[in-house]
């Protein structure tokens, strides 16, 4: 099974429509981040979470809204949505241990909003 | 400040050649660097990183990369290009500030390789 996974893989959703993305993960990480991915802008940090009590906002968080639930689930909110929303969402994971470490991705969600 | 700079949006390679992702990095502080693979329609896998160890890193599938503070680079390198190795690569450097840039990563926008017959 996957240590990370992200549902649904796939959304389309009308303008307006209130949306949530869900990650789950296995790892036992305490961090978790959700990005979204542009075609040629890379990847831009949304949210990130580095314990169930500590929610910090990232590059690009207007518009979105997260909640973290357990150590194990962090879930993407918009609240009401809009066609630039439309990407590809990556729920990613790291430790809290000293030190950098790399971050583990899930397999992306495909937002189209229309 | 962190940042990272794919210099390359694409690279064309014919199978069996070498292959060369050039990244430029920008940090005040002894950065992190990492780089991630993501072939078509697939999350992101990690490659390789540098910590401060090694200048020279080896990472999976045959790729290696060279860390050079003289000019703030971290090339991505492999000496014999496969098919398989079509994907986008992204070069990413860690937040190594104080405060809310810890922990963090930025990614630069991303170089797609293709590699022909």
């Amino acid at each position: 099974d996957a240590d990370v996974t992200q549902t649904p893989r796939n959304r389309i959703t009308k303008t307006g429509k209130r949306i949530m993305l869900e990650c789950s993960q296995t790892k036992g990480h305490d961090r978790m981040y959700w990005y979204r991915q542009d075609p040629g802008l890379g990847l831009r940090l949304i949210y990130y979470s580095f314990d169930v009590k500590d929610i910090n906002k990232g590059e690009i968080s207007d518009g979105y809204s997260v909640s973290r639930q357990a150590q194990a689930k962090f879930s993407l909110s918009l609240e009401s949505a809009i066609p630039n929303q439309t990407a590809l969402y990556f729920c990613a994971t790291s430790d809290g241990l000293a030190g950098v470490k790399e971050q583990f991705f899930g397999p992306g969600t495909r937002l189209t909003v229309l | 400040a962190q940042s990272v700079t794919q210099l390359d949006s694409h690279v064309s390679v014919s199978e069996g050649t070498p292959v060369l992702l050039r990244c430029n990095y920008s940090s005040s502080y002894s950065p992190s660097l990492f780089w991630y693979v993501q072939h078509p329609n697939k999350g992101l896998q990690l490659l390789l990183k540098y910590t401060s160890a090694a200048t020279l890193v080896k990472g999976i599938n045959g790729f290696e990369a060279e860390f050079k503070k003289s000019e703030t680079s971290f090339h991505l390198t492999k000496p014999s290009a496969h098919m398989s190795d079509a994907a986008e690569y992204f070069c990413v450097v860690s937040g190594t500030g104080r405060g809310s840039t810890l922990g963090r990563l930025y990614f630069g926008r991303g170089t797609q390789l293709t590699v022909w017959p």
